[in-house]
């Protein structure tokens, strides 16, 4: 089974600090993906990467950044979190088949990030 | 636009009876379409997946859905709830419009009732 691995299910964080949220997948899988999930708001996408050193701005990418240096590792960055970051946020990875790019995703179990 | 609408936030049924979770979608292109499932501490699972061939699909535990074109809507259903089946339930639309779109509903919690 693919495993995507959050490091963190829990983080307490305060305003302005510099936060990184790691994910590591042991797939080979080519695309990675970091959201984050509201209430009522479903899974919104920060960024996705389809490849070491590339990544594509999502639906929501203010304040946040990322690094994928290694193809099974994709790191978010908050560069000065806010408390309006606090929110689950979920890794995702999947397989880039015939260059399709609409696969099944692979979930994280999420990091539950509070800054207070 | 492309769009996914669940209509209902929360769903509530006894164990042993059907389980229907609505959802539409509007998209100008052909989608693929999901249904996950996530429960409590857990991250998104999927259930089951519609990509043109079959309109009715068969996903795991039991659930399917209907990708019914005319209606835009691809509903879950299940005959018979489980008490497992307590979660919160989203409905994906994926376009492959030559770059990566894949929208969220906003998600439909199950509750189970013995």
């Amino acid at each position: 089974d693919v495993k995507v691995t959050q490091s963190s299910r829990y983080l307490v964080k305060r305003t302005g600090e510099k936060v990184f949220l790691e994910c590591v997948q042991d797939m080979d899988h080519e695309n990675m993906f970091w959201y984050r999930q509201d209430p009522g708001l479903g899974l919104r996408l920060i960024y996705f990467s389809y490849d070491v050193k590339m990544k594509e701005k999502g639906d929501i990418p203010e304040g946040y950044s990322v690094s994928r240096e290694k193809k099974e590792r994709f790191s978010l960055i908050l560069e000065s979190a806010s408390t309006n970051q606090t929110s689950m946020y979920l890794c995702a990875s999947s397989p880039l088949l015939g260059g399709a790019t609409n696969e099944k995703l692979f979930f994280g179990s999420g990091t539950q990030l509070s800054v207070l | 636009a492309q769009s996914v609408t669940q209509l209902d936030s929360h769903v509530s049924v006894s164990e042993g009876t059907p389980v229907l979770l609505r959802c539409n979608y509007s998209s100008s292109y052909s989608p693929s379409l999901f249904w996950y499932v996530q429960h409590p501490n857990k991250g998104l699972q999927l259930l089951l997946k519609y990509t043109s061939a079959a309109t009715l699909v068969k996903g795991i535990n039991g659930f399917e859905a209907e990708f019914k074109k005319s209606e835009t809507s691809f509903h879950l259903t299940k005959p018979s709830a489980h008490m497992s089946d307590a979660a919160e339930y989203f409905c994906v639309v994926s376009l492959n419009t030559g770059g990566f779109k894949t929208i969220f509903g906003a998600g439909t919690r199950l509750f189970v009732k013995a």
